[in-house]
């Protein structure tokens, strides 16, 4: 089945700078890879998805890349602020399964 | 409009009790979910149907049952609670590969 690996755990940031959340995965059946934000006591939500016939996709301060070969996706966030504090999830989805395989999190830090 | 909504939000009990929360999605989507996620923030599957049908058990104890009286809504239900089911449960809500979840139900068993 699908395994869903995401680095770092943590990740502490000076507001303006950059953070960049990696995710790899097994199945290169996958072809769906979204990322869903969660704030603290708040439901995960969708913040930006790509699919596998795609390479990078871009909302505002958000993108996603995507290298299939490598089996990696990753998040990047520009010019952070402190209201991108929150715990991040990649996850993936193998061609007609019916699930996402979420990878364990990342608790994003924004300083001021 | 909320999408996916679940009740109660909170949910305070004895060990050993039984105890429901529901959710409901006004999305029209087939497929609805049941997530679990502890203390370290870890998103677990739990159960998903599809039009009323179990299609996903993720070796869940069989204290928790889910029941989905149609489409729109699935129920989820657990006998004799103990401590290690403390955690917030999600519902969400799948369209063609997007999830939508539900605010969640903090359970704490006591």
């Amino acid at each position: 089945g699908e395994n869903v690996e995401q680095h770092p755990s943590t990740l502490s940031v000076q507001e303006g700078d950059s953070a960049v959340i990696k995710c790899t995965y097994s199945d290169s059946a996958s072809n769906y890879f979204p990322w869903y934000k969660q704030e603290l006591g708040k439901r995960p939500q969708l913040i930006i998805d790509i699919r596998s016939n795609v390479g990078e996709k871009k909302d505002q301060r958000i993108a996603v890349t995507l290298n299939k070969t490598a089996k990696h996706f990753s998040l990047h966030i520009t010019e952070t602020q402190p209201e991108d504090s929150a715990v991040y999830f990649c996850a993936a989805k193998i061609q007609g399964a019916q699930k996402l395989v979420f990878g364990q999190g990342t608790r994003l830090t924004i300083n001021p | 409009d909320t999408a996916v909504s679940q009740t109660p939000k909170y949910l305070v009990t004895q060990m050993g009790n039984d105890k429901s929360i529901k959710c409901e999605q006004n999305l029209g989507h087939d497929t609805m979910y049941w997530y679990k996620q502890d203390s370290k923030k870890f998103l677990k599957i739990m159960f998903s149907y599809n039009n009323k049908e179990l299609i996903i058990n993720e070796t869940v104890p069989n204290r928790f049952s889910p029941k989905s009286p149609d489409k729109a809504h699935l129920n989820l239900h657990i006998n004799s609670l103990e401590l290690g089911d403390s955690a917030v449960y999600f519902c969400a809500s799948r369209g063609q590969d997007e999830q939508f979840f539900g605010p969640g139900t903090r359970l704490t068993v006591l």
